[in-house]
């Protein structure tokens, strides 16, 4: 079964508003995770890695006043897209590492946005 | 920095076997992904191999790492209508699950009858 859920898989929002997306471990904790977006027809791009208790941490070009990360426990991190725009649609991705194999994430089912 | 490239699409015969390429810049990776994703869906993890290794075989599944020419591969052994979907090759240079990982930009296999 999934080991890692997102919430919600689909939401349709008005230009200006701020969209809230969760990432949740299930059944193990995650002190670490991670956030993606994928362009239609193209490759993941990772955003920030999510530290829980702490400031995430963005990558170039990625604007963390725009892309607001809070990782307020060890099972949930949340990606807050603020005042949105057309441009932000997208699909959205979290991971977290394995629990049990140091090789591996988990990754979440996806979150797919639609600013109109 | 890290930059991971492959083909963006391939179409092999089904029953044929399957080679999708991969090239990454990062001598420093320590594990190299392959990883799928269907149509609408999220990420499955195929395989991965360890940088210290040559190949790694799984079932239909074989991965050649050239360490050297910063070289990977994924080889479907008698393609199915079932394996269409677009690969990602993916690299870490980290040695534990929490180090970040870089995707290339799949590559999107189609199956022919």
């Amino acid at each position: 079964g999934a080991v890692v859920s997102q919430h919600p898989s689909r939401v349709i929002c008005k230009s200006g508003t701020s969209v809230k997306i969760e990432c949740r471990s299930l059944d193990f904790q995650a002190t670490t995770m991670f956030w993606y977006r994928q362009f239609p027809k193209q490759s993941l791009m990772l955003m920030a890695t999510s530290n829980e208790g702490s400031k995430a941490t963005y990558e170039q070009g990625v604007e963390k006043d725009k892309f607001l990360i809070n990782h307020a426990s060890l099972t949930l991190s949340t990606l807050t897209v603020t005042s949105a725009h057309p441009e932000d649609s997208s699909f959205y991705i979290c991971s977290a590492p394995s629990d049990r194999s140091q090789e591996t994430q988990y990754f979440g089912p996806g979150t797919r946005l639609l600013v109109l | 920095g890290e930059d991971v490239e492959q083909s963006l699409f391939l179409s092999v015969r089904e029953g044929d076997s399957s080679v999708i390429n991969c090239t990454y810049t990062d001598s420093s990776s320590t594990y190299l992904y392959w990883y799928k994703q269907e149509p609408g869906a999220g990420l499955q993890l195929l395989t991965y191999i360890f940088s210290n290794m040559d190949m790694k075989q799984d079932q239909r599944l074989t991965v050649l790492l050239n360490k050297k020419d910063k070289h990977l591969s994924l080889r479907i052994a008698d393609t199915q209508t079932g394996d269409s979907a677009i690969y990602f090759c993916a690299e870490s240079s980290g040695y534990s699950s929490a180090s970040k990982i870089i995707f290339g930009s799949g590559t999107r296999l189609s199956i022919r009858p």
